[in-house]
């Protein structure tokens, strides 16, 4: 069974649109992470969310807004794409016991056209 | 300020020669240090990671790293690399501490002559 898992893996869509990204652990870990890398790699932290309270929100466009369910889910809705949010997403998980060791998922692959 | 400074962006080597990446931190207190790997198209794999201890630590895939508080370095090492190795490697720090920002550094590039 896949750790981290993110869905879609590839997102092709027209500047304007709203769309979705969904993450889900299932490591029992109870802090979830949202990284963006772009083109040269670069890899920022976005948000972090510890038992479904948000701990880390990093200077991102409102238009981007995780959501958090339950622990083993965060999902990042982004409204009114722009050319410049295409990029790599990824979602990540750590255990707080753990320390900060953080498990990658596979990424999502977003083009905005 | 804290921060990660990988300075080789690409780095070629011949298959079965030795390995070193550089990164050095400036982090304000005791790091967390690690080394990430990502394949082409892939999500980053840990390699390995050091808070306390030996400061010479093995991670997966017969990787190294040594770290040394005097250089604020944690350089990765390999004694022989393989074709399979080709891949970005990523340096990060951060607190011990989980629900905190970790923070990469820029990746260097591997590449493997035949």
């Amino acid at each position: 069974d896949t750790a981290v898992s993110q869905t879609p893996k590839y997102l092709v869509t027209q500047m304007g649109n709203d769309k979705s990204i969904k993450c889900e652990q299932n490591l029992g870990h109870d802090t979830m992470y949202w990284y963006k890398q772009d083109s040269k790699k670069f890899l920022k932290i976005m948000f972090s969310y510890n038992n479904k309270e948000l701990i880390i929100n990093e200077t991102v466009p409102n238009r981007f807004s995780p959501k958090s369910p339950d622990k083993a889910h965060l999902n990042l809705h982004i409204n009114s794409l722009e050319l410049g949010d295409s990029a790599v997403y990824f979602c990540a998980s750590s255990q707080e016991s753990r320390g900060n060791e953080q498990f990658f998922g596979p990424g999502t692959r977003l083009t905005v056209l | 300020a804290q921060s990660v400074t990988q300075p080789d962006i690409h780095i070629t080597v011949s298959e079965g020669a030795s390995l070193e990446l550089r990164c050095n931190y400036s982090y304000g207190a005791t790091p967390y240090l690690f080394w990430y790997v990502q394949s082409p198209g892939q999500g980053l794999q840990l390699l390995l990671k050091y808070f306390s201890g030996d400061t010479l630590v093995q991670g997966i895939k017969g990787f190294e790293a040594e770290f040394k508080r005097s250089q604020s370095s944690f350089n990765l090492r390999k004694p022989s690399v393989h074709w399979s190795d080709a891949a970005e490697y990523f340096c990060a720090v951060g607190p011990y501490s989980s629900a905190s920002k970790i923070i990469f550094g820029s990746g260097t590039r591997l590449s493997i002559r035949p």
